[in-house]
């Protein structure tokens, strides 16, 4: 069955970066694009951005520009998501999604951005 | 930039009841509009796509809707466990999320 398993939580303080990952498993990694989605505590989703696996091109939300880069390794089917110049804002529950409309979800990541 | 705004914000019934959700784009999005049910603590699972396709698996008292502007999610007889929040979402371009409803009992 398909899987999307995400790396664990994560601290970090304002101005550092985090990276966190995404590995697939359970259908041809290449075939679907990869979104990013993250929800504070207690608010509504907020798209991120999408990768293409294949090809690597992305697709950034205006707000993340310049702030967020999305990569892969296709050899272990692994998404990766950057965030840099981390803020308090910043903290969150991120996902990754699989697909144009999101079929399959990881089961997100927290990330706490404090001093 | 597309904004997507969900009515009710907040919409209170009791199990067995029709619940009728709304999401209305600013401008345009043809027929790409997807809906998300999500629970507390969990990731939101797909339930429609392309505006009226129920994806995998999703009950059929779960219908979706509309076109260009106005978009319908219905729940035909709400079961308990279909009390979660609900959120709609544009894949006409940029993609953005609705504010979320909030399905109560009542």
């Amino acid at each position: 069955q398909v899987q999307l398993v995400q790396s664990g939580a994560e601290v970090k303080k304002p101005g550092a970066s985090v990276k966190v990952s995404c590995k697939a498993s359970g259908y041809t990694f290449t075939s679907y694009d990869i979104n990013w989605v993250r929800q504070a505590t207690g608010q509504g989703l907020e798209w991120m951005g999408w990768m293409n696996p294949n090809s690597g091109n992305t697709g950034y939300a205006q707000k993340f520009q310049g702030r967020v880069t999305m990569t892969r390794n296709t050899s272990i089917s692994t998404a990766y998501m950057e965030l840099s110049s981390l803020r308090s804002e910043d903290t969150a529950v991120y996902y990754c999604a699989r697909g144009r409309y999101s079929y399959n979800w990881g089961q997100g990541t927290l990330v706490t951005v404090s001093s | 930039e597309i904004v997507l705004t969900q009515s009710p914000a907040t919409l209170s019934l009791s199990p067995g009841e029709r619940a009728t959700l709304s999401c209305r784009a600013s401008q345009s999005v043809s027929s790409y509009l997807a809906w998300y049910q999500q629970k507390p603590g969990q990731a939101p699972r797909l339930l429609i796509y392309d505006a009226s396709n129920r994806a995998t698996g999703i009950p059929a008292r779960f219908s979706g809707s509309g076109s260009g502007t106005d978009f319908t999610l219905t729940i035909s007889s709400l079961e308990p466990e279909d009390f979660a929040v609900y959120y709609c979402q544009q894949r006409s371009n940029w993609p953005a999320f609705g504010q979320g409803t909030r399905l109560e009992i009542k």
